[in-house]
């Protein structure tokens, strides 16, 4: 299976600053097979990316997605209040589906 | 707009056997998405258990497989989840989601709300 790490485990920002969250791949992902999720204290998860750079509906421009390979990039261009959450990186390439250990991102 | 819910007990005992029920609504289960289950444990990240089509074909993460049953009650548009011999490594929050997508693997969405399972004597 592929086992994806998640960097940095923890990341503390302000609210405006730009936040880069990595996510790397034991092997590469077929077709840029990722997604991205964040996730608030006790809700589900909620899909931000997928094919590594699409947004899903809904989500603002700030959030953005990259890579290919083994090596992709979330990145959130200016940080709202709101965008303090767990972010959780899931490859569909190959099965069994996986995730990340996530990112914290929290408020500096 | 396709929304899901999760039921079952709370609380089973060590040895025994988890049952859970995705009831799916503003939807049909027999269109043609795969529908899966996740689980979370406490202050860790998520792990993907399995997936049904509404034919009855199913997938299963291979380091749960042995112990993992997911089944399709299309005449009641839902699909449930059964998790035997568990142990307190098994208690989790366990969600039910939709591949977004009619093919697997895939990216998931919508996700129900969750449900806490706890595994204790």
């Amino acid at each position: 299976e592929i086992v994806l790490t998640q960097s940095p485990a923890t990341l503390s920002l302000s609210p405006g600053e730009r936040a880069t969250l990595s996510c790397g791949a034991s092997q590469s992902v077929s077709s840029s097979y990722l997604a991205w999720y964040q996730q608030k204290p006790g809700l589900a998860p909620r899909l931000l990316i997928y094919d590594a750079s699409s947004r899903a509906t809904g989500i603002p421009d700030r959030f953005s997605g990259s890579g290919s390979g083994t090596d992709f990039t979330l990145t959130i261009s200016r940080l709202e209040p709101e965008d303090f959450a767990v972010y959780y990186c899931q490859q569909y390439g190959s099965s069994p589906i996986t995730f990340g250990q996530g990112t914290r991102l929290e408020i500096k | 707009q396709v929304q899901l819910q999760e039921s079952g007990p709370g609380l089973v005992k060590p040895s025994g056997t988890l049952s859970l029920t995705c009831a799916v609504s503003g939807g049909s289960i027999s269109s043609s998405n795969w529908w899966s289950w996740v689980r979370q444990p406490p202050g860790k990240g998520l792990e993907w258990i399995g997936e049904i089509y509404h034919s009855g074909s199913t997938n299963y993460n291979p380091s749960l497989k042995s112990r993992v049953t997911i089944s399709v009650d299309k005449s009641k548009n839902q699909f449930s989840l059964k998790l035997s011999s568990v142990t307190a490594a098994d208690t989790a929050v366990y969600y039910c989601a939709r591949l977004a997508v009619p093919v697997t693997p895939n990216w998931f969405d919508p996700w129900g709300q969750g449900t806490l399972v706890t595994v204790s004597s």
